[in-house]
């Protein structure tokens, strides 16, 4: 089945660390994306790519950095600059008209 | 003023009850809406599309008002598994813009 395989699902970092998060889709999608839920907030885009070798900030891109060398992977690093990192973390795909999105199971950081 | 409102909620109804969540959208140049439902600490799915002349799958009926610029989503007869946290997404396609509601959470009550 297709779909979008996010790992770890649980991650401990500590402070001044960088942590890569990966996010892995066989659903031939042109565009991955990268958001961050904080606790009874909504999602906030990170950064986006729509297609390989490209990518673009989002909303909150400090301190995170992501590559797209494959069209199927899309990593985030979270690093040691990124003051608040402990959050949920939500990779998501769409084709290139993006009609609806669909996302990962996620991965929660948590800074020890 | 955000892209997408929505009232956070939280909507507390018995089972059995009919629910309506709104969302406002800003930008008059969005082309579409979805509708999706987020359980807690899971991953936000996909529950409808929004269609411009209103659609309906089983006890949740979806509605675009264009002019006013708000999309609802409306549940009949409650169940206790519909709690969750109901995000509303407007995409405009011209700009590549995917914008989230914060989401409004409903609890359903015995």
């Amino acid at each position: 089945d297709g779909g979008i395989t996010q790992s770890p699902k649980y991650l401990f970092r500590k402070e001044g660390q960088n942590v890569t998060l990966s996010c892995e889709q066989n659903l031939n999608h042109d565009a991955m994306y990268w958001y961050r839920q904080d606790p009874g907030q909504g999602l906030r885009l990170i950064y986006y790519s729509q297609i390989v070798n490209d990518f673009q900030k989002g909303d909150i891109a400090e301190g995170y950095s992501v590559s797209r060398e494959k069209k199927e992977s899309f990593p985030l690093t979270v690093t040691s600059a990124q003051k608040n990192p402990t959050a949920f973390y939500l990779c998501a795909s769409s084709t290139a008209r993006a009609y609806g999105y669909t996302f990962g199971s996620g991965t929660r950081l948590t800074v020890v | 003023r955000k892209e997408v409102e929505q009232d956070p909620g939280p909507f507390n109804v018995p089972e059995g009850a009919t629910v309506a969540f709104n969302c406002t959208y800003s930008n008059s140049a969005s082309q579409s809406f979805f509708w999706y439902r987020q359980d807690c600490r899971k991953e936000p799915k996909l529950l409808m599309s929004v269609y411009s002349s209103g659609n309906e799958d089983g006890r949740f009926t979806a509605q675009l008002n264009r002019a006013s610029q708000y999309i609802s989503l409306l549940i009949r007869d409650s169940k206790l598994s519909d709690s969750a946290t109901y995000l509303c997404v407007v995409i405009v396609y011209n700009f590549n813009k995917f914008y989230f509601g914060s989401g409004t959470k409903l609890n359903v009550k015995p």
